[in-house]
Order: structure tokens, then C-alpha cells, then sequence
């Protein structure tokens, strides 16, 4: 099946620096992948859509600046959080549609990633 | 925009019972896919069932079914013979532009009674 990898599985940075998140479809290509933040016990919230080749277009409320996405190759999307605070800490989940699949397939999830900044 | 809601926050049942979450969601759009996903520990996103909204029949897979009333915009989830391994966070899910652009439900914690 279809597998959408994510690294790094948890990452611990200091406030104010910068973390890098990556997101690879690892047996698919994808022109377009999501970006979800989830809160402890809490549901998953669209951040953004990367698309390769062209500019993410982010939901509203997410600071692009913060956020940086860059979707640079049809397997591999990375999301940037810029000069982390605690508030940032979250968990990061990723999904992506394999290019040609037909109109609802299913969409393949990463397995996310946990970002706590101290 | 599109809200999907979630009543119970947690639900139990005991092994080999039925138990039916629920879920409703708003939406101007007449094109839509609704979800149920499933969510253990590990965190791991699992399709559990879905459904096209210009479908009337209801989806089902295997243990799972869905109740899709569509004009109450209604979608409720039924576990048949629960399982052990059936104790997760379940998400209603509500998919716009071809179901890939997802709006989740709070999400409802289902526990298995042995």
C-alpha cells in the first residue's frame, strides 16, 4: 500500500529556534499534500496545502512566515516552523493523494510528528 | 465553511455489542465525501469507511456501516461486534474538493469493555 513517511517522529528544540519537518511519499508521487496540526485530545486542524511546484496555500489564521512549506519534488513536502515558542508544541500530521488516483480515493497519512519546545 | 460536529466525546461499549457514534456537519457545497477516521495510540490516521454524498445507499465494510441522512446532514457510524482492537479516537471527517481537503469532527474516544 501506499506509504507517506514523516521525520523526524518527535523533535525537541529551544524557543526561538527553527525546526524542519519533512513529509515523503515513499512508493507514490503527489502534486499535492496537507499539512494538520492536532492538539493533545484535541482534533486534527488544516493548516495548509503544499503544492509542488507553486506557493502552499495556507488556511486562515496561519501565519505563512511561521509556517514555511516548501513542496520542492513530487515525493517530498517539508513544513518550516520559524523561531518556535512553546505554543508551538503540537503534533504535526501530514497526508497526500497519489497523482491520477481517482476523486475520493483515499488520502495517505504520515505517521506525524511531536515538536515540544521548551 | 464547513463544521462538523461531534457530541459524545467518549463512548464505550462491551466486546461483541453494537455501539453508533454520531456526527453532523454544515455545508452550502451539494458535492462533498464524508469520513470516518480512525486514530489508536500510535497516532497513526486509519480510514475506517466513506461516503459520496450523492451516493443514497449506505457504505458499509465489514463490522463498520454508516447512517447517511443526508437532508438532516447526518452521519452517524455503527461498530458491529466490537473488538478489543476497535478502542481509538474515531474522527467524522467532512472532504470538500474531491474529499481530499478535510474538515475533522472534536473526535469521540470509544473504549472496549472486555
Amino acid at each position: 500500500g501506499a506509504v507517506v513517511s514523516q521525520h523526524p517522529s518527535w523533535v525537541i528544540c529551544k524557543s526561538g529556534t527553527s525546526v524542519k519537518i519533512e513529509c515523503r511519499s515513499l512508493d507514490f508521487q503527489a502534486t499535492t499534500m496537507f499539512w494538520y496540526r492536532q492538539f493533545p485530545k484535541q482534533s486534527l486542524m488544516l493548516m495548509a496545502t503544499s503544492n509542488e511546484g507553486s506557493k502552499a496555500t495556507y488556511e486562515q489564521g496561519v501565519e505563512k512566515d511561521k509556517f514555511l512549506i516548501n513542496h520542492a519534488s513530487l515525493t517530498l513536502s517539508t513544513l518550516t516552523v520559524t523561531s518556535a515558542h512553546p505554543e508551538d508544541s503540537s503534533f504535526y500530521i501530514c497526508s497526500a493523494r497519489r497523482i491520477g488516483a481517482i476523486v475520493n480515493s483515499p488520502l495517505h497519512f504520515g505517521n506525524g510528528t511531536r515538536l515540544t519546545v521548551t | 465553511a464547513q463544521t462538523v460536529t461531534q457530541s459524545q466525546p467518549e463512548m464505550s461499549v462491551q466486546e461483541a455489542e453494537t455501539v453508533t457514534l454520531s456526527c453532523t456537519y454544515d455545508t452550502s457545497e451539494s458535492d462533498y465525501y464524508l469520513f470516518w477516521y480512525k486514530q489508536p495510540p500510535s497516532r497513526q490516521m486509519i480510514l475506517v469507511i466513506r461516503q459520496e454524498a450523492y451516493k443514497q445507499q449506505n457504505a458499509t465494510e465489514n463490522r463498520f456501516s454508516v447512517n447517511f441522512q443526508k437532508a438532516a446532514k447526518s452521519f452517524s457510524l455503527k461498530i458491529s461486534d466490537s473488538q478489543l482492537g476497535d478502542a481509538a479516537m474515531y474522527f467524522c471527517a467532512y472532504g470538500s474538493e474531491g474529499g481530499s481537503r478535510l474538515t475533522f469532527g472534536e473526535g469521540t474516544q470509544l473504549t472496549v469493555n472486555p
